[in-house]
This record gives structure tokens, sequence and C-alpha cells, in this order.
């Protein structure tokens, strides 16, 4: 079966600091990947996806990036952090399919930044 | 552009009530259509989805939800909330672009569950 992982799970990080969040799938190949921003009463915003290795589409402009150095790897990065970059961050993953298809999510990583 | 709107940010239910979460999208082809639920602080669970044909879906944990084109809705029941229901529920609505299945969600429905 299909797993996701994230890590860390919780990290606090002073403003200016780098940032490196990483998310792993298992057991499958060559899936989409995403990665949400959950603020507190606001929903779920996509930030990035990624079709393939190397291949990043940036849904926001902000101080964060995205990579994808392996197929079953996404890493989201940030060379200087601000407070607005505090939340909940989600992985989640796909099958690559034309259309009809849903996503499954990670547990997450709590990001405050201080 | 697509969007979701769930209207009730809490509801209140007494255990083995009945629940209906409102979800109304805007998006202009068919709608591929989901409803997930979060836990404090965990991910997101899939819940139900709908695609294409019988509007009434089911999902796990005895969730269903029927689609309405003509009211642009998709709300998910159950007809007898448990205490194990109490999390945070989310409408979304996908598009597929780019080789990419998109989901944009509602701001979400917080569910508290009396005994």
């Amino acid at each position: 079966s299909q797993t996701i992982h994230q890590w860390p799970a919780t990290l606090v990080q002073p403003v200016g600091s780098p940032l490196s969040l990483e998310c792993t799938v298992e057991g499958t190949s060559n899936p989409n990947l995403y990665w949400y921003r959950q603020a507190a009463g606001r929903g779920l915003q996509l930030l990035f996806y990624s079709v393939g290795i190397g291949q990043i589409s940036s849904e926001v402009p902000q101080n964060l990036s995205a990579s994808r150095p392996q197929d079953r790897q996404f890493i989201l990065s940030s060379k200087k952090l601000l407070l607005s970059d505090s939340g909940f961050y989600l992985c989640a993953w796909s099958v690559r399919t034309s259309g009809r298809a849903w996503q499954y999510f990670g547990p997450g990583t709590r990001l405050t930044v201080t | 552009a697509q969007s979701v709107t769930q209207p009730d940010i809490h509801i209140t239910v007494s255990e083995g009530a009945s629940l209906e979460l409102r979800c109304n999208y805007s998006y202009g082809a068919t709608p591929y259509l989901f409803w997930y639920v979060q836990s404090p602080g965990q991910g997101l669970q899939l819940l139900l989805k709908y695609f294409s044909g019988d509007t009434l879906v089911q999902g796990i944990k005895g969730f269903e939800a029927e689609f309405k084109r003509s009211q642009s809705s998709f709300n998910l029941r159950k007809p007898s909330v448990h205490w194990s229901d109490a999390a945070e529920y989310f409408c979304a609505v996908g598009e597929f672009t780019g080789g990419g299945n998109k989901l944009t969600f509602g701001t979400g429905t917080q569910l508290k569950v009396e005994l």
C-alpha cells in the first residue's frame, strides 16, 4: 500500500532563518505531488504542484520554493522565513491520470516562525 | 476560477442526531467534488468523491453526499452522528490542468458533537 511521510512533524524557526521540509511517498511510481499551507480559519491553499522530476508549478507568489529531486521526493524550502510563513504544511500525492484522481495527504508539519 | 463556499464555520449536533454540512461550488464545467475530514493536528482523509453518474455518493464512516447541479451544491450528510465524528470537514472541487489535479478547498466546517 502507499504511504506518505512528512518531516519534521513540528518546527520552530526564527525569522530570517532557512527552511527545508521534506515529503516522501512510498508504494507508487510517477505520482503527482502537491504542497499546501493551512492557516487558521482559511482552509488549504495550494502552493506548488509537480507532475515529474524537476517540474514545479507555483500557484502563489511567495517567499517559498519547491523542488523534486527524485520521483517520490518533494521538498519545500525558503532562504529567509517570514512571520507570515507560519502554518500547517501538508504534502499530498495523486496518481498521474487524465482527470479522475484524488489526493492523499500526509500527516503535516506545524511550522511556527518566531 | 473555481471556488468553494462552506457557509457554516461551526456546527454543533448531539450524538445520534442527523448531520448535514453545506457546500456550494463555482465551476464552469462538470466538477469533480470531494469531501475530506481532518482531526486536530492531522492530515486530511478522503471521505467521498464525485466524478459523474449517480448523484448520491456513499463514502466511508457512514457519510454520503448528494450532487445537485441546479443548486451548485454537494452537501455532506450522515443519519446518526457519533462522538468520534467531531473534526473539521472540507469540501473541495478538482480541476485537471497541465497534467496535475488541483484542488480548491472551502474554508472548512468545524463539527462539535455533544454527548
